[in-house]
C-alpha cells in the first residue's frame, strides 16, 4: 500500500497570506494526486486532480505542483472560507490511499 | 444539480450487518463509476469500494474484502455498501462519491460527495 504524508499536520496562517502545503508518497504515483478540501460537518470537495489540474469551481489561488513522490497544494492569498482540513490522494495504485491531512488555522 | 443522498447508517452490534444506500440525482448515474469513503470520528479519510458504471468490476481495500459488498441499481439511480461482520473499526462516516470517471474507466478522483451516514458499532 501507498503510505501519503502530509506535512506540516497543522499551518497556522493569516488572512492574504500564502500557504504551502506538502505531500509525501512512499513511492512514486506519477500525476496521479489528487488534493480535497474539508470544513467541519461537511463533506470534501475536489480542489486539485492530475497533481495540477484544478477542478471545476475552483478558484486560482489554488494551485498544485510536483510528480513521482513529492506535491505540494499552494493557497496564495488565504480567504476566510480557506480555513479547513486539507487532504491528498494518491490514485495510481489500489488501495487508493490518503493522506493524514493539513489543518490550515488561523494564525 | 448532482446530489448523492446517503442512509442506512445506525447503531449495530458487533458481528451485525447494515446496508447502506445512495440516492443520485443530476446526472446519467450509470456513466460513471462511484465509490464509499469513510471517516472515522475525528480522523481522515479511508477509501473503502469502488465500483464501474455497469457494477461489473467491483475493488474493496483489505480490511473489508469477504465483508462488504458494493453494488448498484442503475434503474433505481442508487449506490448501496452491503456490509456484514462488522467490526468496532468499521464505525464511521460513510461518503458516498461521483468518480469523475465515464463508464467502465474510473478515474479515481472524486468531485461530488454525500453528506455522509455515521455507522456506530457497539454492544
Amino acid at each position: 500500500e501507498i503510505v501519503m504524508t502530509q506535512s506540516p499536520a497543522t499551518l497556522s496562517v493569516s488572512p492574504g497570506e500564502r500557504a504551502t502545503l506538502s505531500c509525501r508518497a512512499s513511492q512514486s504515483v506519477s500525476s496521479c494526486l489528487g488534493w480535497y478540501q474539508q470544513k467541519p460537518g461537511q463533506a470534501p470537495r475536489l480542489l486539485i486532480y492530475d497533481a495540477s489540474t484544478r477542478a471545476t469551481g475552483i478558484p486560482a489561488r489554488f494551485s498544485g505542483s510536483g510528480s513521482g513522490t513529492e506535491f505540494t497544494l499552494a493557497i496564495s492569498s488565504l480567504q476566510s472560507e480557506d480555513f479547513a482540513v486539507y487532504y491528498c490522494q494518491q490514485y495510481d495504485k489500489w488501495p487508493l490511499t490518503f493522506g493524514g491531512g493539513t489543518k490550515v488555522e488561523i494564525k | 444539480e448532482v446530489q448523492l443522498l446517503e442512509s442506512g447508517g445506525g447503531l449495530v452490534p458487533p458481528g451485525g450487518s447494515l446496508r447502506l444506500s445512495c440516492a443520485a440525482s443530476g446526472f446519467t448515474f450509470s456513466n460513471y463509476a462511484m465509490t464509499w469513503v469513510r471517516q472515522a470520528p475525528g480522523k481522515g479519510l479511508e477509501w473503502v469500494s469502488s465500483i464501474s458504471g455497469s457494477g461489473v468490476n467491483t475493488y474493496y481495500t483489505d480490511s473489508v474484502k469477504g465483508r462488504f459488498t458494493i453494488s448498484r441499481d442503475n434503474s433505481k439511480n442508487t449506490l448501496y455498501l452491503q456490509m456484514n461482520s462488522l467490526r468496532a473499526e468499521d464505525a464511521a462516516i460513510y461518503y458516498c462519491a461521483k468518480d469523475t470517471g465515464t463508464g467502465e474507466s474510473l478515474r479515481n478522483h472524486f468531485d461530488y460527495w454525500g453528506q455522509g451516514t455515521l455507522v456506530t458499532v457497539s454492544s
